[in-house]
Order: C-alpha cells, then structure tokens, then sequence
C-alpha cells in the first residue's frame, strides 16, 4: 500500500509569493489532516477534512492560508501571499477512521520564505 | 490551551545502554497518547497508541507505558543502537476532539 505522499519536498519562495502543497493521502482514507512545524517548536495541528468537507479548521492560522479536497481524494495548502513566519515543515496525515488508529504522516514539505 | 511536553530535550546514549523519557499532558478528558519516532526529511512512524490507564506496549526493543491519571507516559528503549537516533514525538488527544496535541519532542543521539 502506497504511504502519504506530499509535493514538493522542499520549496524555497520569496516574501509575498504564492506557494501551494499538494497532499495525496492512502487511498481511501476518508480523514486527512494538516500539520505544521515551526522550527524548534512543537507540530501543530492546522485543519482536519473528512472526505472533502473541512471538519476542523480552528488551527489554521490566518486567511493567507487556503485548504482545498476537491472530491475528497488529494488536498492542497495554499499560502498567499507567503510570509517569514510561514517557513516550517508541513505534514499531511490521513486515516482510515475518525478513532486516530492508523493515522500515518507524509514526509512533509519543507517551506522557507526568504 | 493543551499543554503536552516532553524531557528531556535532547540525550546523548552510548551504543549498548538503555534509556527513557517522558511525555506529560492533561489528566483530564483523555482519549489516547501517540508516540512517533521522526528522522528529519522522512515521515513521523508510528510506533504506539495508548488508551488505557496502566497500558503497557512493546515494539522490539522499545516499550512504553501510560499513566492517565496523573497525565504521564514513558518510552524506553533497551540496548540502544545507531539507528534508535532520532527525534521521539509524543501527541495526545481529547475526547471530542480529532486532533493531536504534540509536545516538541525528545532528540536522541546514540554515539558509537
């Protein structure tokens, strides 16, 4: 079974520029989740969709950011216009469930925002 | 605010010694306490969910156990080896609520 996968790996853009994540979850796992790193913080929870209607997005952390599950398959994060802040590492989840059993992450996209 | 946090921050192990860190979060509403195992650049790996108070989990040489009373979990891993070296995560979650809570994680370094 193909893991989570997530495009690009790393992403290097410039203030003010656009950037969009694409998510490819286990195919179908309903549940898929947003996750981001600051660096040397703790991995905070974005938001959470369940097929493609956004369950929970109390994390997200201001309009610049933009979720996306057009036909409850991938997920995309779009972040315009990007700013310094924005630069972490960004995880994406998916599970089968809404238990939390088999909950497995991608390998993240690595984002900095000169 | 949930406040899950981990100790210590890092920890340099000699190959062959075995060794333990804690995870503390809210004793109050729990639903289950994840721990992963992170290499930078490669996907957080699942190693246990816990639910149950007085849970106990083992993976090889790596075991855990769970407190839910008093809001603590202990990962411990026996006869470390080079490869144990990464970042260990603890997340836990509440009833109600779907998503994970992580603390910042516990660094491991095995030196040779």
């Amino acid at each position: 079974e193909a893991g989570v996968t997530q495009f690009p790996s790393h992403s290097v853009i410039e203030k003010g520029q656009t950037v969009t994540l694409r998510c490819d979850p286990i195919s179908g796992h309903d549940n898929l989740y947003w996750y981001r790193r600051v660096m040397g913080k703790e991995i905070k929870f974005l938001l959470h969709f369940v097929k493609e209607s956004k369950q929970d997005e109390s994390g997200m952390p201001n309009n610049r950011f933009l979720a996306e599950r057009t036909g409850g398959t991938y997920s995309t994060l779009k972040v315009q216009p990007a700013e310094l802040e924005d630069s972490g590492v960004y995880f994406c989840a998916s599970s089968l469930d809404r238990a939390g059993y088999g909950y497995t992450f991608g390998s993240g996209t690595r984002l900095t925002v000169v | 605010i949930l406040n899950v946090e981990q100790s210590p921050q890092s920890l340099h192990v000699q190959e062959g010694d075995s060794t333990n860190f804690t995870c503390s979060f809210p004793s109050s509403n729990f639903y289950a306490l994840h721990w992963y195992r992170w290499e930078t650049a490669k996907s957080p790996e699942a190693l246990f969910v816990m639910t149950l108070n007085g849970d106990e989990k083992k993976k090889g040489r790596i075991s855990a156990t769970l407190n839910t009373k008093e809001g603590y979990s202990y990962l411990y891993i026996k006869g470390s080896q080079p490869e144990d070296s990464a970042t260990y995560l603890c997340a836990f979650r509440n009833f109600g609520n779907e998503k994970l809570t992580f603390g910042t994680g516990t660094r491991l370094t095995i030196i040779p």
